[in-house]
């Protein structure tokens, strides 16, 4: 299995400019998660789909980031207009877990190192 | 909801040594526990985790303990070597709140050769 893959691995771009982040989750699991690491805050959960459905995005910081996923095999976090306080590395992780269900390991990706200038 | 505080944010120990890392939890519902690795430039992976039924795990040189009354549980890494360098993130999982973690700050483990 190749793992959680994610790309692109690492992204700079202008303040304003339009970023786009992907995921391939794990095939199979059913719980796909978008976390942001920075050194200031750790590790922050910025939003959970269950079979493809947005359960908790109370983590996203602003109306500028959107997260879709549109089928089981694919998701994409979006952040329209970029800003330099978005600087992180951000992370797809995925589940085999269910609700209710005790086991539930969570998959991480090697991250998208995104700078914005 | 769920709060994790973990300590020490940074630990040196030389190789060969013990390493003790430690978390407490708030939320009493919380039933699991996994403590993932994470090397520099690459995503965190789990190394052990434990499940609120049993109060200590092992495997090799690494074990877990946990506290339910206490709401606390550490990591044991015992005769550390270079390659246990790296950061050490705790998380609690309340099952009825799906499969949301709440990681811990991490802690920065440097094993001296």
């Amino acid at each position: 299995d190749a793992g959680v893959i994610q790309s692109p691995r690492h992204e700079v771009t202008e303040m304003g400019q339009e970023v786009t982040l992907r995921c391939k989750p794990i095939s199979g699991h059913n719980s796909l998660f978008w976390y942001r690491q920075t050194m200031m805050r750790g590790l922050e959960l910025l939003i959970y789909f269950n079979n493809n459905v947005p359960i908790d995005d109370s983590g996203m910081p602003e109306d500028r980031f959107s997260a879709k996923m549109p089928n089981a095999s694919f998701s994409t976090l979006k952040i329209q207009p970029s800003e330099p306080r978005d600087s992180a590395v951000y992370f797809c992780a995925s589940s085999p877990g269910h609700a209710g269900v005790a086991y539930n390991e969570q998959f991480f990706g090697p991250g998208t190192r995104l700078t914005v200038l | 909801g769920e709060n994790v505080e973990q300590h020490p944010s940074t630990l040196s120990v030389q190789e060969g040594d013990s390493a003790v890392i430690k978390c407490t939890y708030s939320d009493s519902a919380s039933n699991y526990f996994p403590w993932y690795k994470q090397e520099l430039g690459k995503g965190p992976q789990l190394i052990i985790d434990i499940r609120s039924n049993v109060g200590e795990k092992k495997d090799q040189r690494i074990a877990v303990t946990l506290n339910k009354t206490a709401k606390h549980f550490s990591l044991h890494i015992t005769e550390t070597q270079p390659e246990d360098s790296a950061v050490y993130f705790c998380a609690a999982l309340n099952p009825y709140n799906f499969n949301k973690f709440y990681f811990g700050s991490g802690t920065k483990l440097n094993v001296k050769p």
